[in-house]
C-alpha cells in the first residue's frame, strides 16, 4: 500500500493568517493527490483534485501544488469557516489511502 | 444534483455482519463515469477508504479489511451496499458513502455518514 504521511498534525492560526499543510506520499504517485475539508459531525468536502485542480465551487484561497512524493496545500488567508481538518488522499493506486489529517484551529 | 444517503442498523452484534446501502439520488449508479466508495471513521480519529464498486460490479478493496468486506451495486434500486462480516468493536465508526469521479480520481460527493456501533 501506498502510505501518507502529513505535517503538521495540528497548527494553530489566525483569521487572515497563510497556512500550509504538506503530504507526502510513500512512492511516487504523479499528481493523483487530493485534499478534503473535513468539519466536527459532517462528510468530507473535496476542496482540490489532482494535486491541484480547485474543485467546482471552492473558494480561490485554498491551492494545492507538488507532483511525485511531495504535495502542499495552502490556504492564502484564513477564514472563520476554515478551522477544520484537512486530509490528503492519493488516488494513484486503485487502493486509496488518506494521510492522518491536519486539525487547524 | 446528486445526493448519497447511508441507511441501516445503527448497532451490531459482535461477530455478525455489519449492512449498509446507499442511497443514490439525482442521478444513476449505471453511468459509466463513477465509481461508489465507501469509507468509515472511527470517533475522534482519521479517514479509512474500504473499497469501491463500478457499475460493471467490479470493484478493489482495501487488503486490511479485504477478507470481511463486500461491496455491491443494485442498478434496479439505484443503490450500492457495503457488508463487513465478523465485526468487532473496532469497526465501531461512522461510514460514509461517497461517489468517485473518473475524471478527477476523488470523492467528489458523500453521503451524511450513518453511525454503526458493535457492541452486545
Amino acid at each position: 500500500d501506498i502510505q501518507m504521511t502529513q505535517s503538521p498534525p495540528s497548527l494553530s492560526a489566525s483569521v487572515g493568517d497563510r497556512i500550509t499543510i504538506t503530504c507526502r506520499a510513500s512512492q511516487s504517485i504523479n499528481r493523483f493527490l487530493n485534499w478534503y475539508q473535513q468539519k466536527p459531525g459532517k462528510a468530507p468536502k473535496l476542496l482540490i483534485y489532482s494535486a491541484s485542480s480547485l474543485q467546482s465551487g471552492v473558494p480561490s484561497r485554498f491551492s494545492g501544488s507538488g507532483s511525485g512524493t511531495d504535495f502542499t496545500f495552502t490556504i492564502s488567508s484564513l477564514q472563520p469557516e476554515d478551522f477544520a481538518t484537512y486530509y490528503c488522499q492519493q488516488s494513484y493506486s486503485s487502493i486509496f489511502t488518506f494521510g492522518p489529517g491536519t486539525k487547524v484551529d | 444534483q446528486v445526493q448519497l444517503q447511508e441507511s441501516g442498523p445503527g448497532l451490531v452484534k459482535p461477530s455478525q455482519t455489519l449492512s449498509l446501502t446507499c442511497s443514490v439520488s439525482g442521478g444513476s449508479v449505471d453511468v459509466g463515469s463513477y465509481y461508489w466508495s465507501w469509507v468509515r471513521q472511527p470517533a475522534g480519529k482519521g479517514l479509512e477508504w474500504l473499497g469501491r464498486i463500478y457499475a460493471t460490479g467490479n470493484t478493489n478493496y482495501n487488503p486490511s479489511l479485504e477478507s470481511r468486506v463486500t461491496i455491491s451495486v443494485d442498478t434496479s434500486k439505484n443503490q450500492f451496499s457495503l457488508k463487513l462480516s465478523s465485526v468487532s468493536a473496532a469497526d465501531t465508526a461512522v461510514y460514509f458513502c461517497a461517489r468517485e469521479a473518473k475524471w478527477s480520481d476523488a470523492l467528489d460527493i458523500w453521503g451524511l455518514g450513518a453511525m454503526v456501533t458493535v457492541s452486545s
